[in-house]
């Protein structure tokens, strides 16, 4: 079974700069979609940004983009000009024939 | 975008009795769905994946006979506790990703289960 990790339980950063949440996952699939989902305090899982495995580009969405090494089975997420309201829980995804998360990030943006 | 839409969007229940959590896709077809259940400051954790017109598939150590899933058409999935426990009490969230499309998936709002 496909095992998703996130090593980072609690991370902060000032508004204005620049964050890394890290996820490795492992999986022994070709083809598979990664992505990471942003969930506030009302627990409305919200996609930030998706990555399919086949593409070697790294997807981009905004503030927000990931580095996607595909060999190291590896998958960060960087997020540039942090806002107050990007304050909330972050999970790695990994889907296959279904969807499984990392244990999350809970991230801070402080003012 | 899509949407998923769950209901109830939270239910407190007696020990013993049963609580049915209904998960529709109000604009696209979902032959497959997904529940998956969330503890306080904890991941999601995938409990069964629902099929359409088949039985659902559970996840190793959760009770098929106490969770039923029932998928009856293209979109609507249920998910209900039967002879609910406080330990039971939870936030059940589905997910449907839409037919042909894996690398979209929608989420429901979440159920808060509490029983006493």
């Amino acid at each position: 079974a496909q095992t998703v990790t996130q090593s980072q339980p609690e991370m902060s950063v000032q508004e204005a700069e620049t964050v890394t949440l890290s996820c490795t996952y492992d999986t022994s699939e070709s083809n598979y979609y990664l992505f990471w989902y942003k969930q506030p305090p009302s627990r409305q899982m919200i996609l930030v940004i998706r990555q399919e495995a086949y593409k070697q580009q790294n997807a981009t969405e905004n503030r927000f983009s990931v580095n996607f090494q595909k060999a190291a089975k590896s998958f960060s997420l960087k997020i540039s000009d942090s806002q107050l309201g990007d304050t909330a829980m972050y999970f790695c995804a990994f889907r296959n024939n279904d969807m499984r998360f990392g244990a999350g990030t809970r991230l801070t943006v402080k003012p | 975008g899509a949407v998923v839409s769950q209901h109830p969007s939270w239910v407190i229940c007696k020990s013993g009795t049963s609580v049915k959590i209904e998960c529709r896709s109000l604009d696209f077809q979902a032959t497959t769905m997904f529940w998956y259940r969330q503890f306080p400051k904890q991941s999601l954790m995938l409990m069964a994946t629902s099929n359409e017109g088949s039985k659902a598939t559970y996840e190793q150590g959760v009770e098929k006979d106490k969770f039923l899933i029932n998928h009856a058409s293209l979109t609507l999935s249920t998910l209900t506790v039967t002879s609910a426990h406080p330990e039971d009490s939870s936030f059940y969230i589905c997910s449907a990703p839409r037919t042909g499309a894996p690398n979209e998936q929608f989420f429901g709002p979440g159920t808060r289960l509490t029983v006493l």
